[in-house]
């Protein structure tokens, strides 16, 4: 069955301090990974999009990094803010999906940053 | 350029009653899928379509969930005869064309309510 965990669940850290998140998956064979912000309320914004041959990609103040042999990928937050609280899902697509774009999601990591 | 409209946004039902969730893409999007996030659940794909075709209906309930994507207006979700366990945010995503790395633009979602 594919599958995309993340961990850790939830996390607590003070403003401007860096945190990482991560994410395994299982989904085979693999097209593309996704990390997304959630605020509460809200849907889901893409942060960044990497394919198999990418090991990492940033976008501003998030680095995603990627392992496709081990099936692995963190988000890397540096100097966080209290806009940053939100739940960071980590989102799958495989090439069996018949190029739907039909997306597998993580249960996300709910980042809390307190003053 | 607006971005993913749906509405409504809260919408209360009591069980038996009927559904209808709305969803209109994005300017010159013409892909459009549903995903449904139960309670501390991750999101989970439904329904892929195009104008006038469902490509990937996969992920919807075999009774009482349907979805279309006329020519002109909105994409609509319908669910039929609401139970209490429908109660979730359903959100709606689009992308200008699919597969591949492709980005999905997520709609603020519709929050269902079964009474």
């Amino acid at each position: 069955k594919n599958q995309v965990e993340q961990s850790p669940q939830s996390l607590i850290i003070l403003e401007e301090k860096n945190c990482t998140l991560q994410c395994n998956y299982t989904v085979s064979p693999f097209s593309n990974l996704r990390w997304y912000k959630q605020d509460t309320g809200r849907g889901p914004v893409s942060l960044t999009i990497m394919t198999f041959s990418e090991n990492t990609k940033s976008n501003g103040r998030y680095t995603a990094t990627l392992d496709a042999d081990t099936k692995q990928s963190s988000l890397h937050i540096t100097a966080s803010q209290l806009s940053d609280s939100a739940s960071y899902i980590c989102v799958v697509s495989g090439l069996s999906s018949g190029n739907t774009g039909k997306l597998i999601f993580g249960q996300g990591t709910t980042l809390q940053v307190k003053p | 350029n607006a971005g993913v409209m749906q509405n409504p946004r809260h919408l209360v039902r009591r069980r038996g009653q009927e559904a209808r969730l709305r969803c209109s893409p994005m300017k010159g999007h013409s892909h459009v899928y549903w995903y449904r996030q139960l309670p501390e659940e991750g999101l989970k794909f439904m329904v892929y379509l195009q104008k006038e075709n469902i490509i990937d209906e996969s992920g919807m309930p075999k009774e009482r969930f349907s979805a279309e994507f006329p020519k002109e207006g909105p994409s609509i979700l319908r669910i039929q005869q609401v139970v209490r366990g429908d109660s979730a945010a359903y959100f709606c995503a689009s992308s200008l064309t699919s597969g591949g790395a492709l980005e999905q633009f997520f709609g603020p979602g519709t929050r269902l309510t079964v009474l």
